[in-house]
């Protein structure tokens, strides 16, 4: 099925151990995001990209990094994973600015 | 500081009834407005949307209104289905932001529609 694909679905750290989440789409879609969602907030920004090639930061950023792959492939990366990063990750895309966005099913993510 | 409030975290009613779902913002600039329903270990779904031009959008049993001089807008859902039982989450967004691919989201509101 066409849509947004985020592995793994569930994964525990270590506080200090990296992890990089992956995610693809296959709509062809321009745009993509990452956003954490912690229990009482909404869906957070961590970071997007516009276009292929290109990356800016959200509203939070710390302690992230993302890469660009392809069109296709948005990755996230946390390089020395901290308690406060426990959390539910999501990816989604949207083929132009200001269109709804398709999200993929999300990540847990514990860090002990 | 939120942004985007939903101030009513959970809401029940009654199946065939209507349920009105919530929110404000803050920021003037917002000029873009989605609805999204989440379902347990699943992301969000686009529901309906709304610019700031218009005060109504429908969408068969989805309605939005956006109320622009109070900062508010509401999603009517009418008749209520046992299926629409999910957290709802409004978002908002600025053309100056980047254009607008900063979309801020509320908190969401848990629906229950009981049978």
């Amino acid at each position: 099925n066409a849509g947004v694909t985020q592995t793994p679905k569930f994964q525990v750290l270590k506080t200090g151990q990296s992890m990089t989440l992956q995610c693809a789409q296959d709509m062809n879609h321009n745009s993509m995001y990452w956003y954490r969602q912690d229990p009482g907030m909404g869906l957070r920004l961590i970071y997007y990209s516009a276009s292929e090639g290109t990356t800016d930061k959200g509203e939070v950023p710390n302690g992230y990094n993302v890469s660009r792959l392809n069109k296709r492939e948005f990755s996230l990366r946390l390089e020395s994973a901290a308690p406060s990063q426990t959390s539910v990750y999501f990816c989604a895309s949207t083929v132009r600015v200001r269109s709804s966005q398709h999200f993929g099913d999300g990540t847990r993510l514990s860090i002990l | 500081d939120q942004q985007v409030k939903q101030n009513s975290p959970s809401l029940s009613v009654q199946e065939g009834r209507i349920s009105i779902l919530n929110c404000d913002y803050t920021n003037s600039m917002f000029d873009y407005f989605l609805w999204y329903k989440k379902y347990p270990a699943e992301g969000p779904t686009f529901l309906i949307s709304i610019s700031s031009i218009k005060d109504k959008n429908e969408d068969g049993r989805f309605t939005v209104f956006l109320n622009k001089s109070a900062k508010h807008l509401s999603l009517h859902i009418v008749p209520s289905q046992p299926g629409d039982s999910a957290v709802y989450f409004c978002a908002a967004s600025a053309m100056g932001d980047n254009y607008g691919q900063n979309f801020v989201f509320g908190p969401g509101t848990r629906l229950s529609v009981l049978p």
